[in-house]
C-alpha cells in the first residue's frame, strides 16, 4: 500500500543530543515537509524540499536540518542548538497541488 | 503575509446538531489552494476537501459541506448532523507561493452524544 511511514513513533531525547527523524514515502511525490504541532499553536512548517538535493527553510526552521538525497525520504535531525525540542513532528508529502498526505508523527521527547 | 486564522479553539455541540468551523485567510497570491484536514486522537491529518482559488462553487459532498468567498478571504466547513466520530481537530491549510503549505491553528471539536 502507497503512503508515508515515520519512525519511530515515540523517541526519547537527552539534553545535548542529535536525533534524526525518518520519513519515507512511496507514492513517487516530488515535495515533502516537516511540521510540529505543540498544543495551541497548529502545525508550524521546519523545512519542506520541492526535488531531490534542494529544500527550503520553513518559519522555525532554527535547531533543525534537513537532507533530501532520495525523492522517497526526507529525515529531520533535531541539533542540540534545538533548546525546546518536545512535540509532536509531522511530515506529508504531495504532488502539484494535490492534496498533502501525512505520517502517523513522532512523539518526541526530552528527558 | 500568507497566514490561516481559526478563531475559535475548541467547539462542543451535542450529536445531529450541525457544527461550522471559520477559516479567513491572508496571501498576496492570485493563485491559490485551500484545504481543509480532520486530526483524529490517533494523530495523522486525514484530507478532507480543497479549492482552489479560481473556483468559488460551493459543494457538498455527504455530511461535509464548504463555503468559499473571495471577498472576504474565508472558507468555512459545516460538518451536518454531527456524529461522535467527528470528534478530532479541524485545521484549515492554504497552500501558495512555491508549493508551501501553511496551517491554521485547528479547532477542537468535542461531538457530546
Amino acid at each position: 500500500d502507497g503512503g508515508i511511514t515515520q519512525s519511530p513513533k515515540y523517541l526519547f531525547r537527552k539534553e545535548g543530543q542529535n536525533v534524526t527523524l525518518s520519513c519515507e514515502q512511496n507514492l513517487n511525490h516530488d515535495a515533502m515537509y516537516w511540521y510540529r504541532q505543540d498544543p495551541g499553536q497548529g502545525l508550524r512548517l521546519i523545512y519542506y524540499s520541492q526535488i531531490v538535493n534542494d529544500f527550503q527553510k520553513g518559519d522555525i526552521a532554527e535547531g533543525y536540518s534537513v537532507s533530501r538525497e532520495k525523492k522517497e525520504s526526507f529525515p529531520l535531525t533535531v541539533t542540540s542548538a534545538q533548546k525546546n525540542p518536545t512535540a509532536f513532528y509531522l511530515c506529508a508529502s504531495s504532488i502539484g497541488v494535490s492534496e498533502a498526505f501525512f505520517g502517523q508523527g513522532t512523539r518526541l521527547t526530552v528527558v | 503575509a500568507q497566514k490561516v486564522t481559526q478563531a475559535q479553539t475548541e467547539i462542543s455541540v451535542v450529536e445531529k446538531e450541525d457544527v461550522t468551523l471559520d477559516c479567513v485567510y491572508e496571501t498576496r497570491d492570485t493563485t491559490y489552494y485551500l484545504f481543509w484536514y480532520k486530526q483524529p486522537p490517533s494523530g495523522e491529518l486525514v484530507f478532507l476537501i480543497r479549492r482552489n482559488s479560481f473556483d468559488e462553487q460551493n459543494e457538498i459532498s455527504g455530511r461535509y459541506s464548504w463555503n468559499f468567498q473571495k471577498s472576504t478571504s474565508s472558507f468555512n466547513f459545516t460538518i451536518t448532523a454531527s456524529q461522535v466520530v467527528d470528534s478530532a481537530v479541524y485545521f484549515c491549510a492554504l497552500l501558495y507561493g512555491n508549493n508551501r503549505l501553511a496551517f491554521g491553528k485547528g479547532n477542537q471539536v468535542v461531538v457530546i452524544p
